[in-house]
C-alpha cells in the first residue's frame, strides 16, 4: 500500500535561515509527488509537484523539491524562510489513474523565529 | 482564494444528530473530493466524485454519504454523528483527475458535542 512519512513533527528555523522538510514515501511504481502547505484556519495549497522528467522540481514562493528514487524521498527545500512560510506541510502521493486520490503525510509544522 | 467555496465554515451539533456540509468547487472543475483531518487521523480521503457520478472511496464511514448534482457542486452527509466526527472537512476540485492537483476549499470545522 502507498504511505507517506514526513519524520518531522514539528521543525523550528531562524528566519534567513535554509530549511528542508524530509518526506519517504512507500509505492511501488514512479509515484505522483507533491508538496502541499497549510497556513492557519487555510485550506491546503499546492507548492509544487513531480511526475516525472527532472528530478529537481521547482515551486511557488520559492520552494523547490528533488525525487531521489534511491532513497524513495521527496525532499522540500527553501534557502532563505521567510517568517510568512509558517505553516504546517504535507507530502503526498497519488497513483493517477482514474481518480485523483491523495494520499497525506502526517505533516511538518514550521515555526519561524525572528 | 482557491475559488472552492465550502459551507458551513463552523458547525456545533450534538452526537445522533445530522448535518449537512456543502461545497461549490472552482468553476469548470468537473471532480470534487472530500478529506476529513482530524489530530489523530491526520488527512484522510473520504471520496471522490466526476461529473456527478462516484469515482473513488476511502475511508468513509458507513454514516457518511456523499453526491454531487448536475450543478457540479457537492454535499457531504454526516448521520448518527459521534464525538469522534469532530474533525475539520475539506473539499478540494481539480480539473483533470490524474494529475493530484487539486484546491482546497478552507473547510468545514465540526464540532459534536
Amino acid at each position: 500500500a502507498q504511505s507517506v512519512t514526513q519524520p518531522d513533527i514539528h521543525i523550528t528555523v531562524s528566519e534567513g535561515a535554509s530549511l528542508e522538510l524530509r518526506c519517504n514515501y512507500s509505492y511501488g511504481a514512479t509515484p505522483y509527488l507533491f508538496w502541499y502547505v497549510q497556513s492557519p484556519g487555510q485550506g491546503l495549497q499546492l507548492l509544487l509537484k513531480y511526475f516525472s522528467g527532472d528530478t529537481l522540481v521547482q515551486g511557488i514562493k520559492g520552494f523547490e523539491a528533488e525525487f531521489k528514487r534511491s532513497q524513495s524521498s521527496f525532499n522540500l527545500r527553501k534557502p532563505s524562510v521567510h517568517w510568512s512560510d509558517a505553516a504546517e506541510y504535507f507530502c503526498a502521493v497519488a497513483h493517477g489513474g482514474a481518480t485523483n486520490k491523495l494520499i497525506f503525510g502526517t505533516g511538518t509544522l514550521l515555526a519561524v523565529q525572528p | 482564494d482557491s475559488g472552492v467555496t465550502q459551507t458551513p465554515k463552523h458547525l456545533i451539533t450534538a452526537t445522533g444528530q445530522r448535518v449537512t456540509l456543502r461545497c461549490s468547487p472552482r468553476s469548470g472543475d468537473l471532480s470534487v473530493y472530500w478529506y476529513q483531518q482530524s489530530l489523530d487521523q491526520g488527512l484522510q480521503f473520504l471520496i471522490h466524485y466526476y461529473n456527478g457520478e462516484e469515482r473513488a472511496k476511502g475511508n468513509i464511514l458507513e454514516r457518511f454519504s456523499a453526491q454531487q448534482f448536475p450543478d457540479l457542486h457537492s454535499e457531504l452527509n454526516l448521520s448518527s454523528l459521534e464525538l469522534g466526527d469532530s474533525a475539520l472537512y475539506f473539499c478540494a476540485s481539480s480539473a483533470t483527475v490524474n494529475t493530484g492537483e487539486l484546491f482546497f476549499g478552507e473547510g468545514s470545522r465540526l464540532t459534536v458535542l
